[in-house]
């Protein structure tokens, strides 16, 4: 079983950048698609994109076009996202998901990264 | 994009069976049937509970289950439990290659 492993919480200053890991451990996750979804305090998921196994095609939500990006490194079987120009409402609990192959839903996710945007 | 629409609450009592309903559009819901539902519990992960509309992952009480119908998608749960409480979330694939997120409802047991 794949576990999703993901770095600790972050606090940013407005207008920096915030990178968030996400690294798998057990079973490799070469054939697995790698999402993020965020939660505000008190809100609902959000998805923010994903990227595909081998890390050379991305796709993300409209929302986030020109600010985020999201990488991999397969080698360590890690996936990173990376948000820029944060602003309070950024202040989120980040989640990476993976998708095993391409059955568009996700079935196992990391325990999340609180991003805290504050000056 | 705009969120699929839930209702923010829904309550029962323990035995009893609720239903949530999923609203979307012909770009999401409407023209897939990959919708999923996940259960969030205060303070964890969200978690898995159904995929491609009706579809349980291995070790989901079969309780759940679901269906869609136009752009509405729907969750039940059947005998109804006190571990059920928690929020519960559809998701959906968009002819975009994106995907979606419902508003979100919390299941209350009385």
């Amino acid at each position: 079983q794949v576990q999703l492993v993901q770095s600790g919480a972050e606090v940013k200053k407005p207008g920096a950048s915030v990178k968030v890991s996400c690294k798998a451990s057990g079973n490799t996750v070469t054939s697995d698609y790698v999402h993020w979804v965020r939660q505000a305090p008190g809100q609902g998921l959000e998805w923010l994109g994903a990227i595909d196994p081998s890390g050379s095609r991305t796709y993300y939500a409209q929302k986030f076009q020109g600010r985020v990006t999201m990488t991999r490194d397969t080698s360590t079987s890690t996936v990173y996202m990376d948000l820029s120009s944060l602003t309070s409402q950024d202040t989120a609990i980040y989640y990476c998901a993976g998708e095993v192959g391409t059955v568009k839903y996700f079935q196992y996710w990391g325990q999340g990264s609180l991003v805290t945007v504050s000056s | 994009q705009s969120a699929l629409t839930q209702p923010a609450s829904v309550s029962g009592s323990p035995g009893q069976s609720i239903t949530i309903s999923c609203t979307g559009t012909s770009s999401d819901i409407g023209s897939y049937n990959h919708v999923s539902w996940y259960q969030q519990h205060p303070g964890k992960a969200p978690k898995l509970m159904l995929y491609d509309v009706s579809n349980r992952p291995s070790g989901v009480s079969d309780r759940f289950s679901g269906s869609k119908s136009g752009n509405t998608a729907s969750l039940t749960i059947s005998g109804l439990q006190a571990e059920d409480e928690a929020d519960y979330y559809c998701s959906s694939f968009k002819t975009t290659d994106t995907y979606v997120f419902g508003t979100g409802t919390k299941v209350t047991v009385l």
